[in-house]
């Protein structure tokens, strides 16, 4: 089992360019969840997606978007970056809601 | 929306002695509350969790504590080993009935020194 992975591992783009990061859930898991986190932060809830639909969503501009698959794996889009989106985007999986998340390694983006 | 606060924010024991972290939330509807261990660079991973229908939970040297009356949860990690040092993140959630949103609290930096 390869857990949940994500890609690319690093990225770096400049200012108002627009990114893709990737995550592919846990074998089993159906239920994908991305978090933002800074710097010596606790990572911050971005959104969930379950069977396709965003379900919840946290406090962040609808510059993020996002995109669950037929096979689970989802994308987190990310248009008009500006510095402050420098951050880990970290995916995590479960099995619906009831069960524990599991996270990817993230994806390290610095926006220059 | 629920708020977690976490302290201390930096914590140094010597290693045998015990460390204890601690937590308050907000939102009373909250029923799961993870911990998570980061080590820098990768990922955070799972090391104990409680939901609120139990009010203690042990597994080997790290229990956890819940009091639902004042909202507040615990970490106790006895016996610390150089190897538990690390960023360890608190969370509450509410889970079932249509997500698991994680509401993290701001991570200590646990430091087990020889």
């Amino acid at each position: 089992d390869a857990g949940v992975t994500q890609s690319p591992t690093h990225l770096i783009k400049t200012r108002g360019q627009q990114v893709t990061l990737r995550c592919s859930p846990k074998s089993g898991h159906d239920t994908v969840s991305w978090y933002q986190q800074a710097l010596g932060q606790g990572p911050q809830f971005i959104f969930q997606y379950y069977e396709e639909e965003e379900r919840q969503r946290g406090n962040f501009p609808d510059r993020f978007s996002g995109h669950q698959f037929p096979n689970y794996s989802s994308e987190l889009n990310v248009n008009a970056l500006l510095l402050g989106d420098s951050a880990l985007y970290l995916c995590a999986s479960s099995r619906g809601s009831s069960t524990e998340a599991f996270f990817g390694q993230g994806t390290r983006l610095t926006v220059v | 929306g629920e708020n977690v606060e976490q302290h201390p924010s930096t914590l140094s024991v010597q290693e045998g002695d015990s460390a204890v972290i601690k937590c308050t939330y907000s939102d009373s509807a909250s029923n799961y509350f993870p911990w998570y261990k980061q080590e820098l660079g990768k990922r955070p991973q799972l090391i104990i969790d409680i939901r609120s229908n139990v009010g203690e939970k042990k597994d080997q040297r790290i229990a956890v504590t819940l009091n639902k009356t004042a909202k507040h949860f615990s970490l106790h990690i006895t016996e610390t080993q150089p190897e538990d040092s690390a960023v360890y993140f608190c969370a509450a959630s509410t889970r079932g009935g249509g997500g698991n949103k994680l509401t993290f609290g701001t991570g200590t930096q646990l430091k087990v020194e020889l």
